[in-house]
C-alpha cells in the first residue's frame, strides 16, 4: 500500500504551549488528508478534512482556532494544536487519499502521541 | 441509530480456525466499503476494499458485501495469533467525493494459539 509518514511520533508537551504535527504521502499526491483523534480504547473519530489550497472542513464539535490545520501542498498537511492542554493528551493520525488504479483510497500515517503535561 | 455498527467483541477463535466479523451501515447510499486493521498503540492498516456486491478475496481474508441488506463483513481463514487486533469497518457514504469515512467502534479478535 502507499506510504503516509507522520512527524514526530511522539511529543510531550507543556499546558498553553502549542504543537505542530506533519503529515506527508511519501509516494502518492494527495489531494484530501483528513485529521482523526483517538482516545484509549475509542474509536476514530474524524476531527477535520483538509483540502490542498483551500481552507479545512472541521468536524461538528471541533475548535478550529484550536486545531489549526494547513494543507500546503499534494504530499504536506500540517496539524497545530494551540494552546495544549492536558484534555489534549490523545493519538492523532492523519490519512491520505489518493488514487490507487482506478480507486481512490485511504491510507494512515503511523500516528503521533501528544502528551499534555 | 449509528452510522455504521459492529459488535466490540472481543470475538474469540482459535488458532486455525475462520473469523468472521460484521459490520452494517444505515445509509443506502453509501459506495465504498473498507476493513483496517489496527494493532494496540499503533495506527490503522488497510487490508480490504470493496465496492460491489458479491465477494472479494485476498490471500486469507474475504470480504462480503450485500447492499441490499446494508452489511459487510471480513472472513479471516486460517486465523493466527498474529491476526488479533481490532478491525474497524468503514463506509464512505456520501455521494460527493471527499472521500470521508464514517468508522465502526471496532472489532477486537482474538485468536488462541
Amino acid at each position: 500500500g502507499a506510504v503516509v509518514s507522520q512527524h514526530p511520533s511522539w511529543v510531550i508537551c507543556k499546558s498553553g504551549t502549542s504543537v505542530k504535527i506533519e503529515c506527508r504521502s511519501l509516494d502518492f499526491q494527495a489531494t484530501t488528508m483528513f485529521w482523526y483523534r483517538q482516545f484509549p480504547k475509542q474509536s476514530l473519530m474524524l476531527m477535520a478534512t483538509s483540502n490542498e489550497g483551500s481552507k479545512a472542513t472541521y468536524e461538528q464539535g471541533v475548535e478550529k482556532d484550536k486545531f489549526l490545520i494547513n494543507h500546503a501542498s499534494l504530499t504536506l498537511s500540517t496539524l497545530t494544536v494551540t494552546s495544549a492542554h492536558p484534555e489534549d493528551s490523545s493519538f492523532y493520525i492523519c490519512s491520505a487519499r489518493g488514487l490507487q488504479g482506478a480507486r481512490y483510497e485511504q491510507y494512515f500515517g503511523p500516528g503521533t502521541r501528544l502528551t499534555v503535561t | 441509530q449509528k452510522e455504521v455498527e459492529q459488535n466490540s467483541g472481543p470475538l474469540s477463535v482459535p488458532e486455525g480456525a475462520i473469523a468472521s466479523l460484521n459490520c452494517t451501515y444505515s445509509d443506502r447510499v453509501s459506495q465504498s466499503f473498507f476493513w483496517y486493521r489496527q494493532y494496540s498503540g499503533k495506527s490503522p492498516e488497510l487490508i480490504m476494499s470493496i465496492y460491489s456486491n458479491g465477494d472479494k478475496e485476498d490471500g486469507r481474508f474475504t470480504a462480503q458485501l450485500n447492499k441490499a441488506s446494508q452489511y459487510v463483513s471480513l472472513l479471516i481463514r486460517d486465523s493466527q495469533p498474529s491476526d488479533s487486533a481490532t478491525y474497524l469497518c468503514a463506509v464512505n457514504m456520501f455521494e460527493s467525493n471527499t472521500g470521508k469515512l464514517i468508522f465502526g467502534q471496532g472489532t477486537t479478535l482474538q485468536v488462541k494459539p
